[in-house]
């Protein structure tokens, strides 16, 4: 099994809303990733959680505010988000940051429009 | 900085064999090369991964040239639910980082 499950597949939100983003997986992984795509763009790394401490923030506006609360949970809270906010924000997963090779599983993804 | 150059765009007919070719002419030795694919509107799928030799799975076969400069992933029986973007990748051994390509779309046609 390499499912990453992702909640809500679609949110729309105003500007002055707080929502949140959620992910789970239950693969015993040790790392777990939060992404943003673009359309027609790859996907851009925003954080990187291992053992359940954020590792790698690609610094992110502080309006997207990740947490890890276990270690098969991450969340991704949102509030204050504009426009151009807007983009598919996937989940992914691996055993660690570090093993040799090691694969990184994705969820389907969370499309979030900012209106 | 992408590592990878793909073409943006390719055919292939229903049934058979779809060839995706992608440079890397500056991996380093320590890199391996990844392609995930990308169906409209879904999360990224892993497909197969090499460093030196080549690979084979129930998805695709992955070639690598000698000098690891170029690849070419290999799907034997292209059908139609094969129709996707398919991301060439490279990745630095034990480090979380994919450097992402900019992606062929591949259109199979019936």
């Amino acid at each position: 099994d390499t499912e990453v499950t992702q909640t809500p597949k679609h949110l729309v939100m105003g500007m002055t809303n707080k929502k949140s983003l959620k992910c789970e997986q239950h693969m015993g992984h040790r790392a777990m990733y939060w992404y943003k795509q673009k359309a027609k763009k790859p996907p851009e790394l925003m954080f990187v959680y291992s053992y359940e401490k954020l590792s790698i923030n690609e610094s992110v506006p502080s309006r997207f505010s990740p947490e890890c609360p276990n270690s098969s949970l991450l969340n991704l809270h949102l509030h204050a988000l504009q426009p151009e906010d807007s983009a598919l924000y996937l989940c992914a997963s691996s055993q660690s940051l570090t093993a040799s090779g090691n694969t990184i599983y994705f969820g389907e993804g969370s499309w979030l429009t900012v209106v | 900085d992408a590592k990878t150059t793909q073409p943006p765009s390719m055919d292939c007919a229903e049934g058979r064999a779809a060839n995706l070719p992608c440079n890397h002419s500056t991996i380093s030795g320590n890199e391996y090369v990844y392609w995930y694919r990308q169906i409209h509107s879904q999360g990224p799928q892993y497909i197969i991964h090499g460093l030196k030799n080549n690979e084979t799975n129930e998805m695709a076969s992955l070639i690598i040239t000698e000098d690891r400069k170029s690849s070419t992933l290999i799907l034997p029986h292209a059908t139609l639910r094969d129709t996707a973007v398919y991301y060439c990748i490279v990745r630095v051994n034990s480090n979380y980082q994919l450097i992402w390509g900019a992606g062929t779309k591949l259109i199979i046609k019936p």
